[in-house]
């Protein structure tokens, strides 16, 4: 089972450099999700898509894009990188916007923008 | 806006011992509330999760409690043991968003 998966599993950018995170489900779900995880900072919503062809900004989306490409797929992209963003990124998906049912995570994406 | 307090923010104990992790949040407008477990450089992998209509979840050893109406839950362990050794993370699937992570609980379990 694969569930959710993200690639890269590792990147190193220079700053200025733009690059776009993938993340695929097989589940059929509905809504994904874009988290980065900080040391001190937890876990912080990047963007969601809460059902395919839309999506919303979470609470730290200055500096992405995304895109809801199929139902399966959701990525996020880094136009201009800057060290700020460097972090471990994770994707996540859910059936039906977490109503009544869990989250699953991808593996992650460790990003160092130097 | 949804806030999530894990305490305490790190505990260690000798294997064996039974421990309770608290999680808090401010809005009890919730779906669901999750837990997880995140080994050092991992990602999450889900433990339990409690439904709002719903008191407790029991997996194994774990066993976590749900009151909406307080904006608490707790996640207790079972005769820890040192492979339970992670961090915890304790979320609120807010309702018309997304799940709203605390800061988590690191865990050390000595043998």
């Amino acid at each position: 089972n694969a569930g959710v998966t993200q690639t890269p599993k590792f990147q190193v950018l220079k700053t200025g450099q733009s690059m776009t995170l993938q993340c695929a489900q097989d589940m059929n779900h509905n809504s994904m999700y874009w988290y980065r995880q900080d040391p001190g900072m937890g876990l912080r919503l990047i963007y969601y898509s809460a059902s395919e062809g839309t999506t919303d900004k979470g609470e730290v989306p200055n500096g992405y894009n995304v895109s809801r490409l199929n139902k399966r797929e959701f990525s996020l992209r880094l136009e201009s990188a800057a060290p700020s963003q460097t972090s471990v990124y994770f994707c996540a998906s859910s059936e039906a916007g977490g109503l009544g049912y869990g989250y699953t995570f991808g593996s992650g994406t460790r990003l160092t923008v130097v | 806006k949804q806030e999530v307090t894990q305490i305490p923010a790190a505990l260690s104990v000798p294997e064996g011992e039974n421990l309770v992790l608290n999680c808090s949040f401010t809005d009890s407008a919730i779906y669901n509330l999750q837990w997880f477990r995140q080994d050092p450089g991992k990602g999450l992998t889900s433990l339990l999760l409690i439904q709002s209509s719903q008191r407790e979840q029991t997996s194994g050893r774990l066993n976590a409690s749900l009151d909406k109406s307080s904006g608490r839950s707790t996640l207790y362990i079972a005769a820890s043991q040192p492979g339970d050794s992670a961090t915890y993370l304790c979320a609120a699937d807010q309702a018309g968003t997304a799940l709203i992570f605390g800061k988590g609980t690191t865990l050390s379990v000595s043998s």
